[in-house]
């Protein structure tokens, strides 16, 4: 069964630094895309970085140059280093698997990120 | 970034009834469209791709239509478990954008 269990969120000051880890199973990890989504309070569903297979790396605006997405394919584990932290950064964060075509077929079970002083 | 919008925002409806949520693309989408279901407190769940490919596990009262800006969500009928938000997602370029959801609620 593919699973994708998320760990490392939390409470950081504005500023901070926090990293969010998502471990795989039950599928080749190595074989497929991975993505992070995050959704603020009360708000919608926003994409934040992908990584493909060969490591080409997408990041949406509001985080270029802060976070770092990355993968360990050894570790079958998927990774995003959150810098400079901010507010608006405060969400949940979800980690969701990529069949190739942008089909987003598993996310893991969210992590929550609170940026508060 | 493509715009996504959804209608209606909110919807009534009774276990039984056929619902339809709408989509509409700032700019063309292709088919690279999908459709997903969340509820209260856990991740959204993949419902369709590729406009109207259904995904495996997904009852088929649940289905997907349309190309290019404009797009379709319909559930035959309702069950109790499809209370939830719905957001339609394009993928068709980066940024992955969504709608702003639609809230379908027990009347």
């Amino acid at each position: 069964e593919v699973q994708l269990v998320q760990s490392g969120g939390g409470l950081v000051t504005p500023g901070g630094s926090l990293r969010l880890s998502c471990a795989a199973s039950g599928f080749t990890f190595s074989s497929y895309s991975m993505n992070w989504f995050r959704q603020a309070p009360g708000k919608g569903l926003e994409w934040v970085a992908s990584i493909t297979i060969s490591s080409y790396i997408v990041y949406v605006d509001s985080v270029k140059g802060r976070f770092t997405i990355s993968r360990d394919n050894a570790k079958n584990s998927l990774y995003l280093q959150m810098n400079s932290l901010r507010v608006e950064d405060m969400a949940v964060y979800y980690c969701a698997r990529d069949d190739g075509s942008r089909n987003f077929d598993w996310w893991g079970q969210g992590t929550v990120v609170t940026v508060s002083s | 970034d493509i715009q996504m919008t959804q209608s209606p925002s909110s919807l009534s409806a009774s276990v039984g009834d056929r619902v339809t949520i709408t989509c509409r693309a700032s700019q063309a989408v292709s088919n690279y469209l999908a459709w997903f279901q969340q509820k209260p407190g856990k991740a959204p769940k993949s419902l369709i791709y590729a406009a109207s490919t259904l995904q495996s596990g997904v009852p088929s009262r649940f289905s997907g239509s349309g190309s290019g800006k404009d797009f379709t969500l319909t559930i035959s009928s309702l069950q109790p478990e499809d209370f939830a938000t719905y957001y339609c997602q394009q993928y068709t370029t980066y940024p992955i954008t969504f709608g702003q959801g639609t809230r379908l609620e027990i009347k």
